[in-house]
C-alpha cells in the first residue's frame, strides 16, 4: 500500500525566511509525485509533478525537487500570501488514485 | 476556461437523508475521480469513473455510497441514508488520460456536507 507523510504539520516563517518542507513516500513503481497548494475553504491546486529521482521544477518562489524516497518543496523568501497547505500525493504502479500526505500548513508572518 | 465545477458547495443534510453531490470535468477531461476529506486526515481516495464506466472503486464505503458518470451530465456521488460520520468536504477531480505519463489530476472548490 502506498505511504506518504510530510513534515512538519505546521511551520511558521518570517517574511523572507526561505525554509524546506518534506514529503516522505513508500509506493510500488512511482508513476508520479504531486505538490498541491491548498487554501482554507477551497479544492487543491496543482504545483507540480516530478517522475524519477533527480528531477527538480520550480515556480516563482518554489522550487521541488525528487529522490527515491522524499520529495522537498523549497520555499524562497517566501511572503503572506504563500500562506498555505501544501500537500504531497504519488500515484503507484497500476494505481490510477493519489495516495495524498495529512499536509503541511504553512503560515508565513509579514 | 472553466475548471472542475462542482455543486452544490455546501449541503446540509438531516441523519437519514440522501445527498447528491455533482461534478462536472474540465473541458476536454473525460476521468473523474472522487476523494473525501474528513476534519484533521487527507485526502482519500473513493472512486475513479469514465463515461458510462465505474474502472475502480475501491475507495468506496460498501454501503449507502455509489457513484456515476453518464454519457451525458455531470457525475454524480450518491450518499443514501446520511450519518453524522459522513460529515466531510467531498472533491471532485479531472485529468485528460490516466494512462499518459503527463498525468495530473485538477480538483474543483469541494462540496462541504454537514449532517445534522
Amino acid at each position: 500500500e502506498d505511504q506518504v507523510t510530510q513534515s512538519p504539520e505546521a511551520l511558521r516563517l518570517q517574511e523572507g525566511e526561505s525554509s524546506s518542507l518534506n514529503c516522505s513516500y513508500t509506493v510500488s513503481g512511482l508513476r508520479g509525485l504531486f505538490w498541491y497548494r491548498q487554501d482554507p475553504g477551497k479544492g487543491p491546486e496543482f504545483l507540480f509533478t516530478l517522475y524519477s529521482a533527480g528531477e527538480e521544477k520550480e515556480k516563482e518562489r518554489l522550487k521541488a525537487t525528487l529522490t527515491k524516497k522524499e520529495s522537498f518543496l523549497h520555499i524562497t523568501a517566501p511572503k503572506p500570501e504563500d500562506s498555505a497547505t501544501y500537500l504531497c500525493a504519488v500515484r503507484g504502479g497500476s494505481n490510477y488514485k493519489l495516495t495524498f500526505g495529512k499536509g503541511t500548513l504553512l503560515t508565513v508572518n509579514p | 476556461n472553466a475548471g472542475v465545477m462542482q455543486n452544490p458547495r455546501h449541503l446540509v443534510r438531516r441523519r437519514g437523508q440522501e445527498a447528491r453531490l455533482r461534478c462536472s470535468p474540465m473541458k476536454g477531461h473525460s476521468h473523474v475521480y472522487w476523494y473525501r476529506q474528513l476534519p484533521e486526515e487527507g485526502l482519500k481516495f473513493m472512486v475513479y469513473l469514465q463515461k458510462e464506466n465505474i474502472i475502480d472503486e475501491s475507495g468506496m464505503p460498501k454501503e449507502r455510497f455509489s457513484a456515476e458518470f453518464p454519457k451525458e451530465g455531470p457525475s454524480i456521488l450518491r450518499i443514501q441514508q446520511v450519518v453524522r460520520g459522513d460529515s466531510a468536504a467531498y472533491f471532485c477531480a479531472s485529468s485528460t488520460d490516466s494512462g499518459t505519463d503527463s498525468y495530473e489530476q485538477y480538483f474543483g472548490p469541494g462540496t462541504r456536507l454537514t449532517v445534522t
